[in-house]
Formats: structure tokens, sequence, C-alpha cells
């Protein structure tokens, strides 16, 4: 079974220009997260997508959206690229079943750079 | 709003060692918690979660409601058992993941 795959694995934007990133889950699973993750502030969740819907949000701000797609892909842009959006964007799915015994299985992630 | 701690950012302990990894967490509700780690050149992936008990790669984790904790221990540690591991918190049905800031264990030989 193939993995979570993000692409690009990296960029490197300018101040101001806009970037998109694209996941493509496990076969299956219908759940799709997305968490940047920078030296200062670690791992911070950003929302997560179940059946094209966006289901839970994470305190960022609204440069960042996402979308998923009908075969359960998702991508995310940030607009307006600044200096501190540099990070590892990581994405995540899950099954998203019924029961309470879950995980997330993380991709390799998509490395931004923005000067 | 929820947190997680884990106040130790760099491990050591020689190999065949008790290793401890310290967690705290704070959050009013019931929470699912979880350990994470990131073997190098590997991706983050889960190592063990609360709620299943369960002893995986000689690691066990308790949760105590009272200390608000869930450290991660193993007896005796191997130099493979070397990674980035991350406490985490969800709340309720989300699949919404609060991160700790992580701890780089090194086993020496």
């Amino acid at each position: 079974k193939a993995g979570v795959t993000q692409t690009p694995r990296y960029l490197i934007k300018t101040r101001g220009q806009q970037v998109t990133l694209s996941c493509s889950p496990i076969s299956g699973h219908r759940s799709v997260s997305w968490y940047q993750q920078t030296p200062g502030q670690g791992l911070q969740f950003l929302f997560e997508y179940f059946s094209e819907t966006q289901r839970n949000k994470g305190n960022f701000p609204g440069r960042f959206s996402g979308r998923q797609f009908s075969n359960s892909r998702s991508e995310m842009n940030v607009s307006t690229l600044e200096l501190g959006d540099s990070a590892l964007y990581l994405c995540a799915s899950s099954s998203r079943g019924g029961g309470t015994v879950w995980e997330l299985f993380f991709g390799e992630g998509s490395r931004l750079t923005v000067l | 709003a929820q947190r997680v701690t884990q106040p130790e950012k760099l491990l050591s302990v020689f190999k065949g060692a008790p290793v401890e990894l310290k967690c705290n967490y704070s959050y009013s509700g019931s929470p699912e918690l979880f350990w994470y780690v990131q073997y190098s050149r590997q991706r983050l992936q889960l190592l063990l979660r609360h709620i299943s008990r369960e002893s995986i790669k000689g690691f066990t984790a308790d949760l105590n409601k009272g200390e608000t904790s869930f450290h991660l221990k193993k007896p005796f540690a191997q130099e493979e058992d070397s990674a980035m591991y991350y406490c985490a918190l969800s709340e309720g049905s989300a699949r919404q993941l609060t991160f700790g800031s992580g701890t780089q264990l090194t086993v020496l030989p």
C-alpha cells in the first residue's frame, strides 16, 4: 500500500507570492490533515478535511486555505507569502472510521522556503 | 485550550539503561494521548496510543489523569531507539493533534 504522497518536496518562493501544495492520501483514507512544522513553533495543526468538507481548522490566518477533491486528494494554498511561512508542511491521512482507535499516517512533507 | 509539554529537548542514555521521556498535558476533558516517533530520514509515525494499552518495541506509556502525565518508558534502551519523540493529544472525535515540542533521544553505545 502506497503511503501518503506530497508534492512538491521542496520549493522556494518570494514574499508576496502564493503557493499550492498537494497531498495524495493512502488509498481508502478519506480524512486529510495538514500540519506546519517550524523550529520555533513545532508541529501545529492547520486544518482537516473529510469527504471534501473542512472539519476542523487551526489558529492560522485566512491566507492559509485548503480543499479536498472527490478522490480524497487535498491541496493547501498559502497566499501573500511571508518570511514566517517558511516551514515543513506535513500532510497526514486517516481512515476516520467509526470507533476511537485511529492514527495519522504522515507524508514526507513539502519544504517551503520564502525569500 | 489544550497544551502538551515535553520538558526535555534532548535526552541521552546508555544502551541497556532505562529511559523515560516525560509528557504532561493540560486539557479539561478526556483526552486521547499518543506518542509519535520520527527516526532519522523517516516519516513521523505512531508509536503507541494510550487507549490501546499496548507495548510497542518495548515502550509503554501510562496515562496518569491525576498528574496529567503520559510518560513514555522503556526498561532497556537500544541504539535503534535513537529518534525524535513527540507526545500528542487529541480531543474528542476530532482528528486533530496537539503536539509537544519533542524530545530527541540518543542512545549511546
